[in-house]
């Protein structure tokens, strides 16, 4: 079971808004910063989101991110295929002294 | 650009110590305070930390295996190591090394070394 809880899954049609939710406690995301990770099969994770809301280089603005108490969502607007992906947020654990991650959401593009 | 990358053998026998080493390059180990890891990715619990280890030595454990884990620096070759004791089918995973995970800034992974403990 992880310490950070996600749906397992989600889906839409392209074109479409998705949102991923991840719910957390005071020791990890109410104290620390959210980031979002996206996986794809033979691939190592690629972060998507930081910081709750601050997208790396090269990630386009159809992904965004935001943080609110204990809860974290990942938006993915204008849904394309290659957004078909298993989708994971982490947070710092104050009580761990480590990285926690919820269980993955896996995304279908219908 | 700071570099990760595991190395280590892809298949492990049940009830033995699993290793595995991480190089890194564009960085040193030793002249950063935030942590470098080890985190695993399975089919059935999907990502999951293992463990921490700072540029002083200091460390912590996931604590559903503290008991079987131990991470160590060497300094020397800029590298840091994972052992894990007494694995099982259920440690079979992805292993990935990283540094800055969970850290409110972009962070880096190694490539994943595939590790598949066989009875």
């Amino acid at each position: 079971q992880s310490v950070l809880t996600q749906p397992p899954s989600a889906s839409g049609t392209p074109g479409q808004g998705v949102t991923v939710s991840c719910s957390g406690s005071s020791s990890n995301i109410g104290s620390n910063t959210v980031n979002w990770y996206q996986l794809l099969p033979g691939t190592a994770p690629k972060l998507l989101i930081y910081r709750n809301n601050q997208r790396p280089l090269g990630v386009p603005d159809r992904f965004s991110g935001s943080k609110s108490g204990t809860s974290a969502s990942l938006a993915i607007t204008g849904l394309q295929s290659e957004d078909e992906a298993d989708y994971y947020c982490a947070a710092w654990d104050d009580s761990l002294n480590g990285p926690v991650f919820g269980g993955g959401t896996k995304l279908t593009v219908l | 650009q700071l570099q990760l990358q595991e190395s280590g053998p892809g298949l492990v026998k049940s009830s033995e110590t699993l290793s595995l080493t991480c190089t890194i390059s564009g960085g040193s180990i030793s002249s950063s305070t935030y942590s470098w890891g080890w985190i695993r990715q399975t089919p059935g619990k999907g990502l999951e930390w293992i463990g921490n280890i700072y540029y002083n030595g200091a460390t912590y454990y996931n604590p559903s295996l503290n008991s079987r884990v131990t991470i160590s620096a060497d300094t020397s070759k800029n590298q840091f190591s994972l052992k894990l004791r007494s694995v099982t089918a259920a440690d079979t995973a992805i292993y990935y090394c990283s540094y800055l995970v969970g850290a409110a800034t972009t962070d880096y992974w190694g490539q994943g070394t595939l590790v598949t403990v066989s009875s």
